[in-house]
């Protein structure tokens, strides 16, 4: 079954305690993007990858890193969370060819 | 600077009647639209894409209309069903990068 998968689907967390969110899809996608959506605010895209090793920021890319190491791959690294990264994320992956994006299932995190 | 812009934060239509999602767009760069439909505790899925180049864009019961002079599109959900209710993004892709706009809630009514 073609799928993204993210891990945590939830997280709770203190301010500075770095943290990894994990991106896995299996349909050998080469664009790959995070995004986040708060409300009133839609969806923002954070970072965004056209292949292994390349990477570009999104609308939103502040207190955030990310790295393509392998194609099925792409990890939201947040190095010192703060509260206002308190938000519903996204993880979403494609291929160059096509428009349709696959969303995984969203992580909620909390930074207090 | 909003790119994207869905003005109508909700819609209510009558099942069975057509439902019409605008979305507005102050790019002409933009490349493809694209809308996707989310689901509470879901990741938004796909639904239609229309390109820049065309105007109109069908599959089943959604359509997409594209007037470029305007900078608007719309999507057409014909005829409404109750598992439509959802809300809708509206995107556009340029450079690589997509934006989204806030989305709009539709919910039908029995």
């Amino acid at each position: 079954e073609a799928q993204v998968t993210q891990n945590p689907r939830y997280l709770i967390t203190v301010t500075g305690k770095k943290l990894t969110v994990t991106c896995s899809q299996n349909m050998n996608h080469e664009y790959m993007s995070w995004y986040r959506q708060d409300p009133g605010l839609g969806l923002r895209q954070i970072y965004y990858s056209m292949n292994v090793e390349v990477t570009d920021k999104g609308d939103v890319p502040e207190g955030y890193k990310v790295s393509r190491k392998e194609k099925r791959n792409f990890p939201l690294i947040l190095e010192s969370p703060s509260p206002n990264q308190t938000s519903l994320y996204f993880c979403a992956s494609s291929s160059i060819r096509d428009t349709e994006a696959f969303f995984g299932q969203g992580t909620r995190l909390t930074v207090v | 600077d909003q790119q994207v812009k869905q003005n109508s934060p909700s819609l209510s239509v009558q099942e069975g009647r057509i439902s019409i999602l605008n979305c507005d767009y102050t790019n002409s760069m933009f490349d493809y639209f694209l809308w996707y439909k989310k689901y509470p505790a879901e990741g938004p899925t796909f639904l239609i894409s229309i390109s820049s180049i065309k105007d109109k864009n069908e599959d089943g019961r959604f359509t997409v209309f594209l007037n470029k002079s305007a900078k608007h599109l719309s999507l057409h959900i014909v005829p409404s069903q109750p598992g439509d209710s959802a809300v809708y993004f509206c995107a556009a892709t340029r450079d690589d990068k997509i934006i989204f706009g806030k989305g709009t809630r539709l919910h039908i009514l029995p």
